[in-house]
């Protein structure tokens, strides 16, 4: 599966729109893009996923280059309950989600 | 509903002894996974079932066995426990392949002395 980059941290204030970056230059045509995010002691959560065009969803929106080959997720109004490291995964074959590091996502009020 | 549940929540194990994680999933879900998680890691792929009846190996499987019991219940099993499977283990389940989303457990915390 493809690689991909994610900045290891960001920080937001309350409220305000987030927007969570990645880049996967060498995506292919069939690559499925993945966001997950983990809260605190929890296990992951979905957050939404998608293959060329941008989507929405009750939690966040994913805004997808015209290449395919960045990505970014964008929470429209952070609460401190987003704090949370947040994964993105592109994945177009089997059953795995390879989860790298993600960005640690930190709100403050 | 109850989403996917995992027992035990926290287990302390000596190296050399045994013990059966369980997981259980309420939403009809055909596949299952168990994953592994270390400190300031991401999540990486043990076993997985794609359906009832199957099982096949992620990315990390040497040291752990796991059961389909049935569509409900998917167990992972520690034959001999080592320090290096300390660990938090996450189930997870979804209706099929990747573009369904993964439902996840709150986690097992596992410690191996």
């Amino acid at each position: 599966d493809a690689k991909t980059t994610q900045p290891n941290s960001m920080e937001s204030n309350e409220e305000e729109p987030v927007h969570l970056p990645c880049n996967h230059s060498t995506i292919s045509g069939t690559d499925y893009i993945h966001w997950y995010r983990q809260l605190p002691s929890q296990g992951p959560e979905y957050v939404i996923h998608g293959l060329t065009s941008n989507v929405n969803n009750r939690m966040a929106s994913l805004a997808i280059a015209e290449d395919r080959k960045s990505s970014t997720l964008i929470l429209h109004r952070a609460t401190l309950r987003d704090a949370a490291v947040y994964y993105c995964i592109l994945s177009n074959s089997g059953y795995a989600l390879n989860f790298g590091k993600g960005t640690s996502l930190l709100v403050t009020p | 509903n109850a989403g996917v549940t995992q027992t035990p929540k926290f287990q302390v194990l000596k190296t050399g002894q045994s013990m059966t994680l369980q997981c259980a999933q309420d939403m009809n879900h055909n596949s299952m996974y168990w994953y592994r998680q270390d400190p300031g890691m991401g999540l990486r792929l043990i076993y997985y079932s794609a359906s009832e009846g199957t099982t096949d190996k992620g990315e990390v499987p040497n040291g752990y066995n796991v059961s389909r019991l049935n569509k409900r219940e998917f167990s992972l099993r520690l034959e001999s426990a080592a320090p290096s499977q300390t660990s938090v283990y996450f189930c997870a389940s979804s209706e099929g392949p990747l573009k369904n989303e993964q439902f996840f457990g709150p986690g097992t915390r596992l410690t191996v002395l």
